[in-house]
């Protein structure tokens, strides 16, 4: 079945610093790809959605420029978290739509990422 | 309120019950209905789609959608330990290209030996 990649699982980084987080889509093409973030014991939050080839569109109260996103292939997405704080600190989830052929196209995700920013 | 609603939990069973899991939701264009099941620390894993009204049964799981009450239902029958996790309903209007996936907040499921 579709297989969604992302990289790295754990990081930590100091506050100021900036994290990049890749997510793959392993062997279909993912036009859309979506960031979630998800709090201890909360649900998933979507941040953005990430298309090829354009702008990411980002859900209200999401920092733009905090949260950068690219898309730049078929089968690539990154986020990167700019100057983080401990409060930027969380489990974050990328997502892509399936293959046509799949399931009804529907939603895989990557294993999710921890950042934790000390 | 709420697009999707679901009942956090936690639900605790013991070995080889029936466990039934639920979402609620207002939005009537809402047609893909999606469950997925996220272990600790670990991203989510599809386990059943369906699309409109009706059934879907995948070994011991079943999916169901009732859109006249805009509610959908996922069935475990002989529910392991291993099915401890939390399960996440998620629907959206259709699909192909961008389409928001709305979630609900999920449930919490332990399966007690």
């Amino acid at each position: 079945g579709a297989v969604v990649s992302q990289h790295p699982s754990r990081v930590i980084c100091k506050s100021g610093t900036s994290v990049k987080i890749e997510c793959r889509s392993l062997d279909f093409q993912a036009t859309t790809m979506f960031w979630y973030r998800q709090f201890p014991k909360q649900s998933l939050m979507l941040m953005a959605t990430s298309n090829e080839g354009s702008k990411a569109t980002y859900e209200q109260g999401v920092e733009k420029d905090k949260f950068l996103i690219n898309h730049a292939s078929l089968t690539l997405s990154t986020l990167t978290v700019t100057s983080a704080h401990p409060e930027d600190s969380s489990f974050y989830i990328c997502s892509a739509r399936g293959p046509p052929r799949g399931p009804g196209n529907t939603i895989y995700f990557g294993e999710g990422s921890w950042l934790t920013v000390v | 309120q709420k697009e999707v609603e679901q009942d956090p939990g936690p639900l605790s069973v013991p070995e080889g019950a029936i466990v039934s899991l639920n979402c609620t939701y207002s939005n009537s264009a809402f047609q893909y209905f999606m469950w997925y099941r996220q272990y600790s620390r670990k991203g989510p894993e599809l386990l059943m789609y369906t699309y409109s009204s009706g059934n879907k049964e995948d070994g011991r799981f079943t999916a169901q959608v009732d859109k006249s009450s805009k509610y959908i239902s996922l069935f475990i029958r002989d529910s392991q330990p291993s099915d401890s996790a939390t399960y996440l309903c998620a629907m959206s209007a259709s699909f192909g290209g961008y389409q928001k996936v709305t979630f609900g907040t999920g449930t919490k499921l332990q399966v007690i030996p």
